[in-house]
């Protein structure tokens, strides 16, 4: 089975800190994605990267920047965080060259809290 | 117009009975279709995954597809309290980032 792993199941950070999710995945799955799920508004895509080094905005970067230094490690990252960031961030990863057809599999997300 | 649109629920159901959930979407260009199930606290977890039109049966769960309606249905055949969930539908074309649903929650009752 598909494994995705996130560092942090529940974290707590004030304003103005810079915060770092962590997600690994463990079968070679070239793409990896982090999402932030909230009440209303569903999932929405920040980041997504298809290969080591690379990555591509999703929806709303705006305040979010991403690290991909390895093939099985995608890493989110909050400048200066705030509180309209306090949300559920969910990482996901997928197989197969470029974006195509494949499905997404999910870690179980980590709720940060930005006091 | 949200690219896929699903009714947030809850739908409430007793035990056994036959659920059917539904997504419509508007982008044509969609191919492959996913059902995911969320618990509470939990990342989404693949349910069912098909392309183009069709039916496709995993168990109690049935996955369709109807293209010329841009239609997506989930049917769970016997539901238990274990079904009890938020199941998003998503959906892609070949070559384009996952679009989700909002989510139904669905709550099945002993």
């Amino acid at each position: 089975d598909v494994k995705v792993t996130q560092s942090s199941r529940y974290l707590v950070k004030r304003t103005g800190e810079k915060v770092f999710l962590e997600c690994v995945q463990d079968m070679d799955h070239e793409n990896m994605f982090w999402y932030r799920q909230d009440p209303g508004l569903g999932l929405r895509l920040i980041y997504f990267s298809y290969d080591v080094k690379m990555k591509e905005k999703g929806d709303i970067p705006e305040g979010y920047s991403v690290s991909r230094e390895k093939k099985e490690r995608f890493s989110l990252i909050l400048e200066s965080a705030s509180t309209n960031q306090t949300s559920m961030y969910l990482c996901a990863s997928s197989s197969s060259g470029g974006l195509s057809n494949q499905p997404q599999h999910f870690g179980d997300g980590t709720r940060l809290s930005i006091l | 117009q949200k690219e896929v649109e699903q009714d947030p629920g809850p739908l409430s159901v007793p035990e056994g009975a036959i659920v059917s959930l539904n997504c419509t979407y508007s982008n044509s260009a969609f191919q492959y279709f996913m059902w995911y199930r969320q618990y509470s606290r939990k990342g989404p977890e693949l349910l069912m995954y098909t392309y183009s039109s069709g039916n496709k049966e995993d168990g109690r769960f049935t996955a369709q597809v109807d293209k010329s309606s841009k239609y997506i249905s989930l049917f769970i055949r016997d539901s238990q309290p274990s079904d009890s969930a938020t199941y998003l539908c998503a959906s892609y074309s070949g070559y384009s980032t996952l679009t989700f649903g909002k989510g139904t929650m669905l709550l099945v009752s002993p």
